[in-house]
């Protein structure tokens, strides 16, 4: 099946832990996102990549570190200076948007639900 | 930045009814996408619509760019299209700026 996977659903992070939301693609997709929700509350971008090897801040980066190796994966670390890290993480990905006269429909992975304990 | 807003934040219909929701913005889009956000979160892209009217059996989307609003058609509701809805919009960057959604709940 063509998608995106995010692994695990469900994750817990203790005071002090850095821990790391996964999220594939096999789309062949050239563009990766996260997104952060809060309850009652609309996605606000935290980083997005464009190519392999390149990514650029969101609006909310603060707190959070991505990498991208390869192309179908877009990590991300929820490090110890995010001080709110409970929500709801979603990644989703575009083709590629460097091509004027592709549309750049983003397509959701189902997501990661981090709590603090 | 690009402002998105969405009305209305809430709504309650019975099975069988029609709605409308809107989607305002700000400035100029390259991009306009409507999503549906199910109870487990699942992100659904229900249209790609930066332009124009485009129909999806009981859904139907139009956006008036000079105007700059988007409206979402919802016809002969079921319980099964609960949930929220998103609009989102990019403009030459690329990136979504999504509004706060409307939250739909249809009764039996």
């Amino acid at each position: 099946d063509g998608g995106i996977t995010q692994s695990p659903k469900y994750l817990f992070r203790k005071e002090g832990q850095n821990v790391t939301l996964s999220c594939e693609q096999n789309l062949n997709h050239d563009a990766m996102y996260w997104y952060r929700q809060d309850p009652g509350q609309g996605l606000r971008l935290i980083y997005y990549s464009q190519i392999v090897n390149d990514f650029q801040k969101g609006d909310i980066a603060e707190g959070y570190s991505v990498s991208r190796e390869k192309k179908e994966s877009f990590p991300l670390t929820v490090t110890s200076a995010q001080k709110n890290p409970t929500a709801f993480y979603l990644c989703a990905s575009s083709i590629d948007i460097w091509d004027s006269l592709a549309k750049n429909i983003q397509y959701f992975g189902a997501g990661t639900r981090l709590s603090v304990l | 930045g690009i402002q998105v807003e969405q009305s209305p934040p809430d709504l309650i219909l019975q099975e069988g009814a029609n709605s409308t929701l809107r989607c305002n913005f700000s400035d100029s889009v390259n991009n306009l996408q409507w999503f549906h956000q199910n109870p487990w979160g699942q992100l659904i892209n229900l249209f790609y619509i930066p332009s124009g009217t485009k129909q999806n059996g009981r859904l139907s989307a139009t956006t008036v760019a000079t105007e700059r609003y988007s409206l979402l058609y919802i016809s002969s509701s079921q319980t099964t299209d609960s949930g929220v809805y998103f609009c989102a919009v990019g403009g030459a960057t690329n990136k979504l700026i999504f509004g706060t959604g409307t939250l739909l709940a249809v009764q039996p």
